[in-house]
């Protein structure tokens, strides 16, 4: 199964933009790459996902790559309540039903 | 509301016991999955389903089970047998389909003393 890395945590000042990168070197042509947050003691919140080409949301970027290798989340104002853990995920389809692969994710510390 | 229920929130149990994790859902959403989560780790997959009396081993299902009855219901069992059984656990739903998100349940936190 494909995997994904992350920095284990990066910083942000409040209302300024954050680039949350994520590495997948050995992601399939298939395999869709997605985004989640989790805050303490809560279920992941799905924030947005993508295939090949740029995703854009009201939550949200995301940059692909173009050898799909690799791709960063953009919050284009990070505020208090964007400080959480995210994660990168590769999805793919087995069995008939679509697995979805978790790494550790990346802790948003973002600064008043 | 539309949601997924995870019952209760914080569980308790001495060491030898099995214990059933509820997870239902009104999404109507066919496929659902059960994760585990250790403190600061990200989520493992232990079962999934995608359709009714229909379930597949993820990526570590030893000392778990689970059962598709219904399409509302999804419960996970720990048994005796799952050796660290202490941790949060998490129930998610999806529509069927290419590219549709994960949603999750609010999660048991499990402790097993």
């Amino acid at each position: 199964d494909a995997k994904t890395t992350q920095p284990n945590s990066m910083e942000s000042n409040e209302e300024e933009p954050v680039h949350l990168p994520c590495n997948h070197s050995t992601i399939s042509g298939t395999d869709y790459i997605h985004w989640y947050r989790q805050l303490p003691s809560q279920g992941p919140e799905y924030v947005i996902h993508g295939l090949t080409s740029n995703v854009n949301n009201r939550m949200a970027s995301l940059a692909i790559a173009e050898d799909r290798k690799s791709s960063t989340l953009i919050l284009h104002r990070a505020t208090l309540r964007d400080a959480a853990v995210y994660y990168c995920i590769l999805s793919f389809l087995t069995s008939g039903t679509y697995k979805y692969i978790f790494g550790t994710g990346t802790r948003l510390k973002v600064l008043a | 509301d539309g949601g997924i229920t995870q019952s209760p929130k914080y569980l308790f149990r001495k060491e030898g016991q099995n214990v059933t994790l509820s997870c239902e859902q009104n999404l109507n959403h066919d496929a659902m999955y059960w994760y585990r989560q250790d403190p600061g780790q990200g989520l493992r997959l232990i079962y999934y389903s995608q359709i009714v009396n229909d379930f597949q081993k993820g990526d570590i299902a030893e000392g778990y089970s689970v059962s598709r009855e219904k399409k509302e219901s999804f419960p996970l069992t720990v048994t005796s047998a799952q050796k660290n059984p202490t941790a949060f656990y998490l129930c998610a739903t999806k529509w069927t389909g290419i590219s549709y998100e994960q949603y999750f349940g609010p999660g048991t936190r499990l402790t097993v003393t």
